[in-house]
């Protein structure tokens, strides 16, 4: 059980395009869900925060007009990076908490973004 | 605020050593705190957690011990495996629904 996917697993795109990525619990209700940009050989570091049905809270320093972030369902989260430029390459994870005092999250298999 | 800080890598040790990966921690009252376990191009994996003091966490023949009087949670493998090798992250939360608190990772490398 704890499944949770993402899609896709590794995208190429051009710079200024648009690419988004999905996230999704497979086996439970996730009321939060947590996307993390992670560099080679680096930890994780916390992009934003989102809660279904509300408008997702960014860490500081993380620009949210250019990672959107949408919560449509309790089982599916989607980020966007739009106008993608070189420097938006990284390895996109995200995670989901159950809520339900169950402090446990579960991450996604991440999903490897290049911009050309 | 909540940090985690755990021991830098990597660390390199031959197949059916000891390992011990050190973990301390900083919070207010009484954190849960987790093991996760990344392998190379994946997301994490939950490796083990404790959610109260004196708590101990076991899988896969890893262990480690929530110590509140020296907040600390460091992980110990009896006899590693060349498939053990991956990067590990200490973690805490305060609550759940929480965002979590994660250490720098320790690469750990297992040679046969």
């Amino acid at each position: 059980g704890a499944v949770v996917s993402q899609h896709p697993s590794w995208v190429i795109c051009k710079s200024g395009t648009s690419v988004k990525i999905e996230c999704r619990s497979l086996d439970f209700q996730a009321t939060t869900m947590f996307w993390y940009r992670q560099f080679p050989k680096q930890s994780l570091m916390l992009m934003a925060t989102s809660n279904e049905g509300s408008k997702a809270t960014y860490e500081q320093g993380v620009e949210k007009d250019k990672f959107l972030i949408n919560h449509a369902s309790l089982t599916l989260s989607t980020l966007t990076v739009t106008s993608a430029h070189p420097e938006d390459s990284s390895f996109y994870i995200c995670s989901a908490a159950p809520g339900l005092g169950i402090y446990e999250q579960y991450f996604g298999p991440g999903t490897r973004l290049t911009v050309t | 605020g909540n940090s985690v800080t755990q021991m830098e890598g990597p660390v390199t040790l031959s197949e059916e050593a000891f390992l011990t990966i050190n973990c301390t921690y900083t919070a207010t009252g009484y954190p849960s705190l987790f093991w996760y376990v990344q392998y190379p191009g994946e997301g994490l994996q939950l490796l083990l957690k404790a959610t109260k003091a004196d708590d101990k966490g076991s899988n896969k023949g890893f262990e480690a011990t929530y110590r509140k009087e020296t907040t600390s949670f460091h992980l110990e493998k009896g006899s590693v495996q060349v498939s053990d090798s991956a990067v590990y992250f200490c973690a805490l939360i305060k609550a759940a629904g929480n965002k979590l608190t994660f250490g720098g990772g320790t690469r750990v490398l297992v040679k046969p």
